[in-house]
């Protein structure tokens, strides 16, 4: 069943602005992780943030992690053409051994 | 480069025509996942080998099998496909329950 629920389905915006997604799950989580996929590609690994983190960032990317409401974002700064792409969270539920539940994602169209 | 290779990148086959499809890493990690992916979806989990050890998600149709002969490589069997069956495979690896590393994935046409 699904876990994630992404939010928006899809985003539109200009070069330089900020995308930010959201992401919504039901069950306790071990860690949530964001995905990038370029259509017809495999997923790239974006990052990891454990139950017990409330922000990470790396490079444009900040994420946000509140457990109490089990939501996440994923916010990119200045935005570029080439992060067009599709991004999924992912939850690792207590006890699931490493297994990811997807959410359906977010489709991010940038346009220079 | 350490990596997550899948073979082929297309696949075609007939409908109830059994197909194999192969994942081979070389980041020597000991969990490898196999997930399907069909258009605009999100990617669902098949089965995955914490080990040695298969582990079968429930919802996961006996047509599709596993092999993992050794820590490097990792087979997915459909025995009959069907047309529904056409998707996208990614095979993913971690170590333990780390982040996945995904492969670029291998693209099943049904006909």
């Amino acid at each position: 069943s699904q876990q994630g629920e992404e939010d928006p389905q899809a985003l539109s915006i200009q070069e330089g602005e900020n995308a930010t997604m959201n992401c919504s799950y039901k069950t306790s989580i071990n860690n949530l992780q964001w995905y990038r996929q370029n259509s017809g590609r495999g997923l790239v690994h974006l990052i990891l943030i454990r139950s017990n983190e409330r922000e990470k960032h790396s490079g444009r990317l900040r994420v946000t992690l509140d457990t109490s409401k089990k939501s996440s974002s994923l916010l990119i700064t200045a935005s570029r053409a080439a992060d067009t792409a599709s991004y999924f969270c992912a939850t690792d539920a207590w006890g699931s051994q490493g297994n990811l539940i997807f959410g359906k994602g977010t489709k991010l169209s940038v346009k220079p | 480069d350490a990596m997550v290779i899948q073979n082929p990148r297309y696949q075609v086959t007939q409908f109830g025509k059994p197909v194999t499809l192969s994942c081979s890493q070389t980041l020597n990690h000991n969990v490898m996942y196999w997930y399907q992916q069909k258009s605009s979806q999100a990617p669902k989990l098949l089965f995955h080998y914490y080990d040695k050890d298969f582990n079968n998600e429930a919802d996961t149709p006996d047509n599709f099998q596993s092999r993992r002969p050794n820590t490097s490589f990792c087979f997915l069997d459909i025995r009959s496909p069907g047309l529904g069956d056409a998707a996208m495979y990614l095979c993913a690896t971690s170590r333990d329950e780390d982040e996945q590393f995904f492969g670029p994935g291998t693209r099943l046409t049904v006909l």
